[in-house]
């Protein structure tokens, strides 16, 4: 079966930097997406890794590992309006999007 | 330009009813979709579209009907609804398929009592 895992919550402080991973089984694979998802409104694009490396967007950064199966986002220099859940998702061999359920990022002042 | 725009925001229905919840987008996009979100889930697809005059199931299909008429417009209507379509949707679109961002619209929060 396909799986998408990702930690159910994950908490940090203002200004601070957090790693949130996500690891991945698919049925083929033709890249990985992450998003954002404020709480009551719609998901919105953060980043795309077909290739292995790091792909930085200002504070946003995205990592992917194709060989194990793994990729993290890194948000820099936290702020309160970072507050939201963070989804990962893979396109598959049939190029739909598999989704995980999500990480919800808590910032504490 | 509006985006995705999604109809209605809320509904609630008792079991067995039905309805149609409209999706419109002006981008000229030919890819269209529609998800369910669930707490705890991740995303999951009900139909799709790859363009006018086309559709597809997803991962969950059933209870549900798609219509594409037109570029623009992606429908997905509940014959008889029942409890366990009590959820929010998302309809996103697409400009071509394989590393493409989705828009989604707003979302259709539906109750089924």
């Amino acid at each position: 079966g396909q799986n998408i895992d990702q930690p159910t919550e994950m908490t940090a402080t203002e200004g601070a930097i957090v790693q949130i991973n996500c690891t991945y089984q698919t049925s083929g694979f033709n890249g990985l997406f992450w998003y954002q998802q404020h709480a009551g409104e719609a998901p919105t694009f953060l980043s795309y890794n077909v290739l292995d490396g790091l792909e930085e967007k200002g504070r946003f950064s995205s990592f992917l590992s194709r060989s194990k199966g793994y990729s993290y986002l890194l948000l820099k220099e936290l702020q309160m309006k970072d507050s939201a859940s963070y989804l990962c998702a893979v396109m598959d061999s049939n190029y739909q999007l598999i989704w995980g359920a999500g990480t919800k990022l808590i910032i504490k002042p | 330009n509006a985006g995705v725009t999604q109809t209605p925001k809320f509904r609630v229905l008792k079991t067995g009813q039905s309805m149609t919840l409209l999706c419109a987008q002006d981008m000229n996009h030919e890819y269209m979709y529609w998800y369910r979100q669930d707490p705890g889930m991740g995303l999951r697809l009900i139909h799709y579209s790859v363009g006018e005059g086309t559709t597809a199931k997803g991962e969950v299909p059933d209870g549900y009907n798609v219509s594409r008429l037109k570029k623009q417009n992606f429908l997905l209507g509940l014959e008889s609804a029942a409890p366990s379509q009590t959820s929010v949707y998302f309809c996103a679109s697409e400009a071509g398929q394989g590393g493409n961002e989705q828009f989604f619209g707003p979302g259709t929060r539906l109750t089924v009592l």
